[in-house]
């Protein structure tokens, strides 16, 4: 069973910083690619960042560009993601999701979630 | 510039059918979108995607109440015999470029 779990939200303040983790099991997390969403209290979905099965490859949203940084440990099986400068419109419940991949290609799609954890970017 | 557009509610009585529409911005009209399902409280699921050619695939373990469609630049997620905890936050997704959007989500309400 594919499970994804995210962890390490907290409440912190405005400036600074946090680091996210979502642990994989019940898949080959290795031949995958995989990204971070948030979703802001009562808000929609908002794509945060992705990253290539191997690791070489990131992109961000120009939200954070410059302020997170996705990076992953293929050996354990983690995802993780570094937010600095943060602000308050970083408050958010972010869900670490899976790129649907097959024979080396990846589609585009998220096939799997996490449940997410909360950070609140506050005073 | 990739958009969808989702309208913001929806509702249908239980055991009624309901159609679901996210629209891609022009331009974009031949693009793959996947749809996902949020309930109250709980991390978003995938139903399916919704290829260009109309055709759907569904995500594991979800019901055949639950199918997709296409029409130009509209992509539709329809749910038939509604069950209560059909009652959620719908949004489709698209990708291109290295990012990927969202709809803002319908909300769909089961009377």
């Amino acid at each position: 069973e594919v499970q994804l779990v995210e962890s390490g939200g907290d409440l912190v303040r405005p400036g600074g910083s946090l680091r996210l983790s979502c642990a994989a099991s019940g898949f080959t997390f290795s031949s995958y690619a995989m990204h971070w969403v948030r979703q802001a209290p009562g808000k929609g979905l908002e794509w945060v960042s992705y990253i290539s099965s191997s690791g070489s490859t990131t992109h961000y949203a120009d939200s954070v560009k410059g302020r997170f940084t996705m990076s992953r440990d293929n050996a354990k099986n983690s995802l993780y993601v570094q937010m600095n400068s943060l602000r308050a419109e970083d408050t958010a419940v972010y869900y670490c999701a899976r790129e649907h991949c097959s024979g080396g290609s990846c589609s585009g799609h998220f096939d799997y979630w996490g449940q997410g954890t909360l950070v609140t970017v506050s005073s | 510039q990739l958009v969808l557009t989702q309208s913001p509610s929806a509702s249908a009585s239980l055991g009624a059918s309901v159609k679901l529409t996210c629209t891609l911005t022009s331009g974009h009209s031949s693009s793959v979108i996947a749809w996902h399902q949020q309930q109250p409280e709980r991390g978003p699921r995938f139903l399916m995607t919704v290829n260009s050619d109309g055709s759907h695939s569904k995500g594991d373990g979800i019901p055949d109440r639950f199918s997709g469609s296409r029409s130009g630049a509209e992509r539709y997620l329809t749910i038939s015999s509604l069950q209560s905890d059909d009652e959620a936050d719908y949004y489709c997704q698209t990708w291109g470029s290295g990012i990927q959007v969202f709809g803002g989500g319908t909300k769909l309400t089961v009377l």
